[in-house]
């Protein structure tokens, strides 16, 4: 099955200050996306993105499927920001999904 | 987005016990749903997929014997566990793709304690 790596796996910030977060796959995927764990556990999408790029207020996030990564960016980072971001992937639309082993981000007042 | 909702978010339960999951899609139906688990500070880990009117699959290592898993209906999944000792304590989370059955979405997560 595919692997999926994330970089890095901890990230601490001052609010305000930019980030860029990495997945890695070790195969192609035709699904994939990017989560934030929210205190309580609740998975937020942010983006389905299998190729592309998007942008959604402070994030953008962009997935070179020839080359197997994506990338989320967060810009002025804020407190609530904090958390843990997944990536994902399927091999196909619709197919259960890998997880990455998580970043863990803390920003800091 | 299309909406999930897993019912409790919380248990504890007594070890040799068993406790039913629900989840739900609100606003779409799906025909498949799958069941993750997660350990505190680790990812989530794929333990089955449920498919509607059909059994489930279940992930190498996972006990189908002990996670039962219903997909009764086309927005309806349970995952229910039998007989739960204290290592099966866990947040478990469903989702469910959305049409055009290519996004996933996920419930709240269960928290379970056995004691």
């Amino acid at each position: 099955g595919i692997q999926v790596e994330q970089s890095p796996p901890d990230l601490i910030l001052q609010e305000g200050a930019n980030s860029t977060l990495r997945c890695n796959f070790s195969d192609s995927v035709n699904n994939l996306q990017w989560f934030h764990q929210n205190p309580w556990g609740q998975l937020i999408n942010l983006f389905y993105i299998p190729s592309g790029t998007k942008q959604n207020g402070r994030l953008s996030a962009t997935t070179v499927a020839t080359e197997r990564y994506s990338l989320l960016y967060i810009s002025s980072s804020q407190t609530t920001d904090s958390g843990v971001y997944f990536c994902a992937g399927g091999e196909t639309s619709g197919s259960r999904l890998t997880f990455g082993e998580g970043t863990q981000l803390t920003v800091n007042p | 987005g299309a909406v999930v909702s897993q019912h409790p978010s919380r248990v504890i339960c007594k070890s040799g016990t068993s406790v039913k999951i629900e989840c739900r899609s609100l606003d779409f139906q799906a025909t498949t749903m799958f069941w993750y688990r997660q350990f505190p500070k680790q990812s989530l880990m794929l333990m089955a997929t449920s498919n509607e009117g059909s059994k489930a699959t279940y992930e190498q290592g996972v006990e189908k014997d002990k996670f039962l898993i219903n997909h009764a209906s086309l927005t309806l999944s349970t995952l229910t566990v039998t007989s739960a000792h204290p290592e099966d304590s866990s947040f478990y989370i469903c989702s469910a793709m959305a049409p055009p059955h290519t996004e996933a979405f996920f419930g709240q997560g269960t928290r379970l304690t056995v004691v």
